[in-house]
């Protein structure tokens, strides 16, 4: 069984620019979890969505947004980056919303220059 | 509020040694989820173990255990015969049950930094 994929391994981008980071979960898995690994701040909450829709969001601005495909696959997009948004971020899957398995991927390193 | 406190930020052993990681937590909810993950460098988080706040057994899994004492709110966990491959940062993680306004999502301690030494 596949794992939980996400892609790019490492993006370098541009202050001011966008960034796309996708995760594909695990297959039957529904739910989608997004967690920024910064240096010094350590894993925060993101994102949480299922069936498509947005359930939860950290304490983070507007600027971060995301979404849920109908096959369940994710994405994360960060607006105007700045550059404390370096950072790993993981996306973690599980198979429902009541279902505490999350099983994480490997992650994105987003290094904004 | 939650929070899960890992007070030991960094740990050197030699190996063979055994090795206690510590992890407090508070909640106000009766139905939570503890976690425990290993980080190694390159940076997948690996599930370990996952206990429920009712199942206060402790539970060993070859050189890991974990001891889940709801009296003093610390699920601990120890690794016996510590090896080289045991190096990494491990996490202890808090998810509250419930859906439908609940949260969902884990609540990391800062990790702790574990260094096993040939």
């Amino acid at each position: 069984e596949a794992g939980v994929t996400q892609s790019p391994t490492h993006l370098i981008k541009t202050r001011g620019q966008q960034a796309t980071l996708r995760c594909s979960p695990i297959s039957g898995h529904t739910s989608v979890y997004w967690y920024q690994q910064a240096l010094g701040l350590g894993l925060q909450f993101l994102l949480w969505y299922d069936e498509g829709e947005e359930r939860n969001r950290g304490n983070f601005p507007p600027r971060f947004s995301g979404r849920q495909f109908p096959n369940y696959s994710s994405e994360l997009n960060v607006n105007a980056l700045e550059l404390e948004d370096s950072a790993l971020y993981l996306c973690a899957s599980s198979f429902s919303p009541e279902a505490r398995g999350y099983t994480f991927g490997s992650g994105t390193r987003l290094t904004v220059v | 509020a939650q929070k899960v406190t890992q007070a030991q930020t960094e740990i050197s052993v030699v190996e063979k040694e055994d090795v206690t990681l510590d992890c407090v937590y508070e909640t106000r909810d009766t139905t939570y989820y503890l976690f425990w993950y290993k980080q190694p460098p390159s940076g997948e988080l690996v599930f370990l173990i996952r206990r429920n706040s009712f199942d206060e057994q402790n539970e060993i899994s070859g050189r890991y255990s974990w001891n889940f004492q709801k009296s003093t709110s610390s699920f601990n966990f120890t690794i016996t015969a510590s090896q080289v491959v045991d190096s990494a940062v491990y996490f202890c993680a808090l998810s509250e049950a419930g859906y439908g306004g609940a949260t969902n999502k884990l609540i990391f301690g800062t990790g702790t930094l574990l260094a096993v030494q040939p």
